[in-house]
């Protein structure tokens, strides 16, 4: 299974884009990247997911070289309420396998 | 978009004591999950709960301790026995639909073990 390296912390002020990069440079083929949000004493929401190239929903895009060593989850004009941790996940999907490994997350804190 | 609840949603125990959390989605899944997230950490998998069938662990977790039962497609629950201050934590189930890719979680249950 695929370990992720994203930074521990992060600052950015309200209307701002906030770009989160995650490495993951043992990821393999059949690996998809996965992004997640979590609030205090909430359990992980989900946000995006990809496997190459790009990909954008209504929350934030993904951006993925490439090598597929490293992802970018960008939130466009964060407010208040994105003060969360984010967590970047590899593993494998198909059939039973969807084990995941969970790193600390990145802990963003979004200021007025 | 389906909804995943867990009960309790918090709870204060006695250590020796046990206590079983329930998972309810309310459409069938495919596979089902319980997460363990101690306090100031990431979240660690315990299990897969499978249903009709013995729950698969994960190394360091073991059937005595932590006990599951999944009896049907949107229903799952996990035991905490013998409860010590160590397993104060937040227990989370997730699911997954069909063949998709992406695992829900539920809310969690915070529990206190003193």
């Amino acid at each position: 299974l695929a370990k992720t390296t994203q930074p521990i912390s992060m600052d950015s002020y309200e209307g701002q884009e906030v770009n989160i990069t995650c490495s993951h440079n043992n990821i393999a083929t059949n690996d998809y990247i996965t992004w997640y949000q979590q609030f205090p004493s909430q359990g992980p929401r989900f946000i995006i997911q990809g496997y190459k190239t790009k990909v954008t929903n209504e929350v934030a895009s993904l951006f993925i070289p490439a090598d597929r060593k490293s992802s970018t989850l960008s939130l466009p004009r964060v407010s208040l309420s994105d003060t969360a941790v984010y967590y970047c996940l590899v593993g494998p999907w198909a059939g039973n396998n969807r084990k995941l490994i969970w790193g600390l997350g990145t802990s963003l804190a979004v200021n007025p | 978009s389906a909804v995943i609840s867990q009960k309790p949603s918090r709870d204060i125990c006695q250590r020796g004591t046990s206590l079983t959390i329930q998972c309810q989605v309310d459409s069938q899944v495919t596979m089902m999950f319980w997460y363990r997230q101690q306090p100031g950490q990431s979240l660690t998998l315990i299990a897969t709960a499978n249903q009709g069938s013995e729950a698969t662990y994960e190394s360091g977790f073991v059937i005595d301790k932590f006990p599951i039962s999944r009896p049907n497609l949107t229903f799952s629950t996990l035991t905490v026995s013998n409860m010590s201050p160590e397993d104060s934590s937040i227990y989370l189930c997730s699911v997954v639909w069909g063949d998709a890719e992406t695992q829900y979680f539920g809310p969690g249950t915070r529990l206190l073990v003193l």
